[in-house]
């Protein structure tokens, strides 16, 4: 099983639309997680890190599930810029290494 | 500030041939690490270092060897290259005060191997 899993997608929204992102990862003692976006041939940029209690930015919300280990991210009213892969990121107990997922890709259609 | 930089953007080897892709930061940051990027992979840690003198292996080191002489920069040498190194290459950097922080990425690498 692969520490951090994500569905690639794609997923096709219409402008408006709200969409969410489930991750999967295995390493139960994981201890920080966070969200990247990474547009087509550009670098991974930190989109929100994830807390215990949920946070949110604006239209981007975060929450964390250990008892299932999963991490979610909803994004509502889905802006044409919005199109990116969205990267599920874990840093596993103890360790000084993150663990990327493979990504989410997501297409925002007018 | 520059952020994190790389060197080369593109790279197209033969194989056998070793070569050096350059990664400079100017955010005194302590954490700085490599990553390939396979389509269908996602990113994998191929390097990593938590300060100038100490290196640590990451997930796929094979095939590549790191130094970090400088806070600054944070080379990767292909010893040999392979087609299997066949990838796009990322360097990135973050601090370490107060647990786990936002990397920091470099444009990338991209490399071909023939």
């Amino acid at each position: 099983r692969k520490e951090v899993e994500q569905d690639p997608g794609p997923f096709n929204v219409p402008e408006g639309a709200t969409v969410a992102f489930n991750c999967t990862y295995s390493n139960s003692a994981s201890q920080s997680f966070f969200w990247y976006r990474q547009d087509c041939r550009k670098e991974p940029k930190l989109l929100m890190s994830v807390y215990s209690s949920g946070n949110e930015d604006g239209r981007f919300t975060a929450q964390l599930n250990r008892a299932s280990q999963y991490i979610s991210l909803l994004i509502r009213d889905s802006k044409l810029s919005d199109s990116a892969t969205y990267l599920c990121v874990v840093n596993p107990f103890n360790t000084d290494k993150l663990i990327f997922g493979t990504g989410t890709r997501l297409q925002v259609f007018p | 500030n520059a952020g994190v930089t790389q060197t080369p953007k593109f790279q197209v080897l033969k194989t056998g041939q070793s070569m050096t892709l350059q990664c400079a930061q100017d955010m005194n940051h302590e954490y700085m690490s490599w990553y390939r990027q396979d389509p269908g992979m996602g990113l994998r840690l191929i390097h990593y270092s938590v300060g100038a003198g100490i290196t640590d292996q990451g997930e796929v080191p094979n095939g590549y060897n790191v130094s970090r002489s400088t806070t600054e920069d944070f080379p990767l040498r292909l010893l040999s290259a392979a087609p299997s190194q066949t990838s796009v290459y990322f360097c990135a950097s973050s601090t370490l005060a107060g647990g786990y922080n936002e990397q920091f990425f470099g444009p990338g690498t991209r490399l071909t191997v023939l």
